[in-house]
């Protein structure tokens, strides 16, 4: 039973246009989700998280969207730059378990 | 040290034999998971630690994976008659503190992995 889904294994955005990422959960007792990057050869790295008390959290480039009753997040990137380029995790927790998505792909395209 | 540190980076070994692997958190993170992601998979929680004991295992998929933790710091994972399906790379995350605070996400810093590839 996977709790935290993506959807779209890969996608491809042109450089300066918006790369927005989906993630999916079921179990509605999470209360904090975060982003990961992860580069080739790497262990993630963390981008952004949002509490579930939100709705809304930006850090520059990166805004996460947290639409509770749809148990749907999403993070937009803009403008893309080719550095972009990476896997990206969702990950939701509850007390002290993350559970990671399947990552997607983003290849941002000069 | 500043960062997560994992060894070996990489592992080949023969179907059967034992492997350790090591991480090194950061210091004072008494917080510490095991992660492991096959090919094409996400990452898959396997064992999380606070300070030295285990509380969660749940996530370890056999009898043939162990993990332990001495001093709050170094863990070692050790998998017993390898198969072919333990390939993967295995992650180490830690954190200051195993659960969500006031001040916001518990954020999980992760190493480099471990790949193993059991021939």
């Amino acid at each position: 039973d996977q709790q935290v889904k993506q959807n779209s294994p890969s996608l491809s955005v042109q450089e300066g246009r918006i790369s927005i990422l989906n993630c999916d959960y079921t179990n509605s007792m999470f209360d904090y989700f975060l982003w990961y990057k992860k580069y080739p050869a790497e262990g993630p790295t963390f981008l952004i998280s949002i509490s579930s008390i939100k709705d809304k959290n930006e850090d520059g480039r990166f805004t996460v969207f947290l639409n509770k009753s749809a148990k749907h997040l999403s993070l937009h990137i803009v403008p893309s730059q080719p550095g972009d380029s990476a896997v990206y995790f969702c990950a939701a927790s509850e007390t002290y378990k993350y559970i990671f998505g399947t990552g997607t792909r983003l290849k941002v395209l000069a | 040290g500043a960062g997560v540190s994992q060894s070996p980076s990489n592992k080949v070994t023969e179907k059967g034999k034992d492997v350790e692997l090591r991480c090194d958190p950061i210091s004072g993170h008494t917080a510490l998971y095991w992660y492991r992601q096959s090919l094409g998979q996400g990452l898959e929680f396997l064992i999380y630690f606070q300070g030295n004991s285990a509380p969660d295992k749940s996530g370890l998929p056999s009898d043939r994976f162990s993990a332990e933790r001495t001093g709050g710091s170094v863990s070692t994972l050790t998998i017993q008659r390898t198969q072919q399906e333990d390939s993967a790379v295995y992650l180490c995350a830690s954190s200051p503190a195993g659960g969500q605070g006031l001040s916001g996400a518990n954020v999980l810093t992760f190493g480099a992995g471990s790949r193993l590839t059991v021939l």
